[in-house]
């Protein structure tokens, strides 16, 4: 399969628990965003990483939330004493360039983090 | 700050008609849009683009029209069948910049 992979699909975490989603890029993309659609709404950016850099975190919350692509192995996206309003569906998606134009983005099939 | 908007949350189409899904978008910067389709519980793919440069991208039963006057694109979807069903996000970039996306539209091709 060389297309976005996602693990874990389904996370349930108590509050104040710490959840770490991961995302393999597709094979030759080395460009990794991060998206949150929380129930009913679109999807929101987060993060914007290549390797070993974050490029654009603007839409990544201030507190809690942390995200890294390392030289070796997937990105992850790390929530940090999670909360209900956390509760989101988290998708992945990697180019093979920077988002321009005529560049598409492909997704992951996602992670959906329960908070209870 | 929503820089590109979807105001239509559903829409519901008779089998074999014409589903028009519609965005607006307020950033003149941005330059390459885009049409992804959603099934529940997964992600999103890819679907259909164009560039600022056109106004209109054809793909089988899928066309995207731009009109970058009016900051608007259209997605028809000629004729629409059920398996169409899902929910539609238009997108939207610039350079060096990240993919805004809309609230997505809620498309029901009905048999």
């Amino acid at each position: 399969n060389a297309g976005v992979m996602q693990n874990p699909r389904h996370l349930v975490r108590r509050r104040g628990q710490e959840a770490r989603l991961r995302c393999s890029p597709m094979k030759g993309h080395s460009h990794v965003y991060w998206y949150r659609q929380l129930p009913e709404e679109g999807l929101k950016f987060m993060v914007y990483l290549q390797k070993e850099n974050i490029i654009d975190e603007s839409g990544m919350p201030k507190e809690r939330f942390s995200a890294e692509f390392p030289k070796e192995g997937p990105s992850i996206l790390r929530i940090q004493q999670v909360v209900r309003g956390d509760s989101a569906a988290y998708f992945c998606a990697s180019s093979d360039q920077r988002i321009s134009s005529g560049n598409t983005i492909y997704f992951g099939e996602g992670s959906w983090l329960t908070v209870v | 700050d929503q820089q590109v908007k979807q105001n239509s949350p559903s829409l519901s189409v008779q089998e074999g008609r014409i589903s028009i899904l519609n965005c607006d978008y307020t950033n003149s910067m941005f330059d390459y849009f885009l049409w992804y389709k959603k099934y529940p519980a997964e992600g999103p793919t890819f679907l259909i683009s164009i560039s600022s440069i056109k106004d209109k991208n054809e793909d089988g039963r899928f066309t995207v029209f731009l009109n970058k006057s009016a900051k608007h694109l259209s997605l028809h979807i000629v004729p629409s069948q059920p398996g169409d069903s899902a929910v539609y996000f238009c997108a939207a970039s610039a350079q060096n910049n990240d993919m805004r996306f809309g609230a997505g539209t809620r498309l029901t091709v009905k048999p």
